[in-house]
C-alpha cells in the first residue's frame, strides 16, 4: 500500500515553456500532498505543502507564481512549472500522507532539463 | 534555523557486513523519525520510523536506535547487500508539524 506516482517521469522542454508534473496516490487518499526539489547529490529541499481543495503553503524563497500548485482531489496534486529556465532543471520529488499520519511516502520523482 | 543530519559522508561496507549510519538532529522537539533509501534516480523509500517514547526498533534486517540525550540517531543494516547500495537520509518532525526535516544523507556503497 502506500504508493505514490508521477508523471511524466522525464521531460525535456525549451526554456520559456511551461511544464506540469502530476502526483497521485494509488491506493489511499492523501490529504496532504509535499513537493520537493532536489539538486545533484544534495537532500531534499521542501518547495511547498499542499491540502486538497486549499492553496498551497509555499516555504521562504519559492516563488508561488513560478512553481503553480494545484491539489483538486484527494488523489491528485499538480506542479506546474510556469516560464521554465535552465535554472530551473532538477528532480522533483511529490510525496503524500494519509490521514494524520506523518509518515510522507514518495513518488518516484521526475526529471526536469529546460534547454 | 532547525537541521538534520551532516555533510553527505560516503559509508563503504563489505558485502556481509554489518553498516551503521548515523544521523544528528537539532531540533529537541522532535518527536518522530523516519529513515529513507533514495536510488540513484528515484524517490525515497520508506524503510523505518521511530518515536521518541521509544529508543528502539527492529524491522526485517534493519534496527534504528534513538539517543534523545544527544540527539543522535542511527540505522543499522545486518548483512549488507549489494541491493542496500543507495543514500539514506534520516528525518524528523515535531507533533502537530507536518514538515518533514531532512538530513543531509549518507551515500552507502557496498564492496564485493
Amino acid at each position: 500500500g502506500a504508493v505514490v506516482s508521477q508523471h511524466p517521469s522525464r521531460v525535456i522542454c525549451k526554456s520559456g515553456t511551461s511544464v506540469k508534473i502530476e502526483c497521485r496516490s494509488l491506493d489511499f487518499q492523501a490529504t496532504t500532498m509535499f513537493w520537493y526539489r532536489q539538486f545533484p547529490k544534495k537532500s531534499l529541499m521542501l518547495m511547498a505543502t499542499s491540502n486538497e481543495g486549499s492553496k498551497a503553503t509555499y516555504e521562504q524563497g519559492v516563488e508561488k507564481d513560478k512553481f503553480l500548485i494545484n491539489h483538486a482531489s484527494l488523489t491528485l496534486s499538480t506542479l506546474t512549472v510556469t516560464s521554465a529556465h535552465p535554472e530551473d532543471s532538477s528532480f522533483y520529488i511529490c510525496s503524500a500522507t494519509q490521514g494524520f499520519e506523518e509518515t510522507q511516502y514518495f513518488g518516484p520523482g521526475t526529471r526536469l532539463l529546460v534547454l | 534555523g532547525e537541521s538534520v543530519g551532516l555533510h553527505l559522508p560516503t559509508l563503504s561496507v563489505q558485502e556481509g557486513d554489518n553498516s551503521i549510519i548515523n544521523c544528528a538532529y537539532s531540533n529537541s522537539a522532535s518527536d518522530y523519525f523516519i529513515w529513507y533509501k533514495q536510488e540513484s534516480g528515484k524517490g525515497p523509500q520508506f524503510i523505518i520510523d521511530i518515536r521518541s517514547n521509544m529508543d528502539k526498533r527492529q524491522g526485517q534486517r534493519v534496527t534504528v536506535l534513538l539517543n534523545k540525550t544527544v540527539k543522535h540517531l542511527s540505522l543499522q543494516i545486518a548483512a549488507t547487500q549489494p541491493g542496500d547500495s543507495a543514500v539514506y537520509f534520516c528525518a524528523e518532525t515535531a507533533q502537530g508539524a507536518q514538515k518533514l526535516v531532512f538530513g543531509q544523507g549518507t551515500r552507502l556503497t557496498i564492496n564485493p
